[in-house]
């Protein structure tokens, strides 16, 4: 049963800490999500990649977030520095672009103190 | 506006009841729609894609309305393990692989 793996499932740090959130896809998903949730705003979307290349992060505050994929099998999102208001779940999500159809992983819960 | 907007409920049902959620998109380009459920403090989970045809998955069926721009999702036959968050999903233009979610409804099937 191929799912999405994230590490660390749970993080807590202090402000102005750098945080690095990993995520492995599911093999053979060739587009691959950040999503942050919050009880406030819900799912919101901060970047996106398609064959390891970046499609969108308009979601994404550039000045302190970043995401990269170095290969295939993994995808990054570091925050530098964290910030008390980027508490919140960050999922990953990988996907086949022909159906759009993505499946999450268990996401990381970031607790910004 | 945002792209799709759900009612947040929450509804509550006794089991066997039959309950309809519906959401609305503000894109009429938007290409594809899914029904996502969510547990609490779980990921989402891909419940069913919704098709122009309208679609069938044991007690759950799901319609598209393109002209009015909405899209429902029917459960028959309401079981305790139904009770979860029911997130709309909406592509945000055609091609396009990112999606939009709604905030979700809230469902709790009441024994």
């Amino acid at each position: 049963d191929a799912r999405v793996t994230q590490t660390p499932r749970h993080k807590v740090t202090e402000m102005g800490q750098e945080v690095t959130m990993r995520c492995q896809p599911i093999l053979g998903h060739n587009t691959v999500f950040w999503y942050r949730q919050t009880m406030m705003q819900g799912l919101e979307l901060l970047a996106y990649f398609r064959n390891r290349a970046p499609l969108d992060d308009s979601g994404m505050p550039k000045d302190r977030f970043s995401a990269e994929m170095p290969d295939a099998t993994l995808a990054t999102l570091k925050i530098q520095p964290s910030e008390p208001r980027d508490s919140a779940v960050y999922f990953c999500a990988s996907g086949l672009p022909i159906t759009g159809e993505q499946y999450f992983g268990p996401g990381t819960r970031l607790t910004v103190t | 506006r945002k792209e799709v907007e759900q009612d947040p409920g929450p509804f509550n049902v006794p089991e066997g009841a039959t309950v309809a959620f519906n959401c609305t998109y503000s894109n009429s380009a938007s290409q594809s729609f899914f029904w996502y459920r969510q547990d609490c403090r779980k990921e989402p989970k891909l419940l069913m894609s919704v098709y122009s045809s309208g679609n069938e998955d044991g007690r759950f069926t799901a319609q598209l309305n393109r002209a009015s721009q909405y899209i429902s999702l029917l459960i028959r036959d309401s079981k305790l393990s139904d009770s979860a968050t029911y997130l709309c999903v909406v592509n945000g233009k055609t091609g396009a692989n990112n999606l939009f979610f709604g905030t979700g409804t809230r469902l709790t099937v009441i024994p």
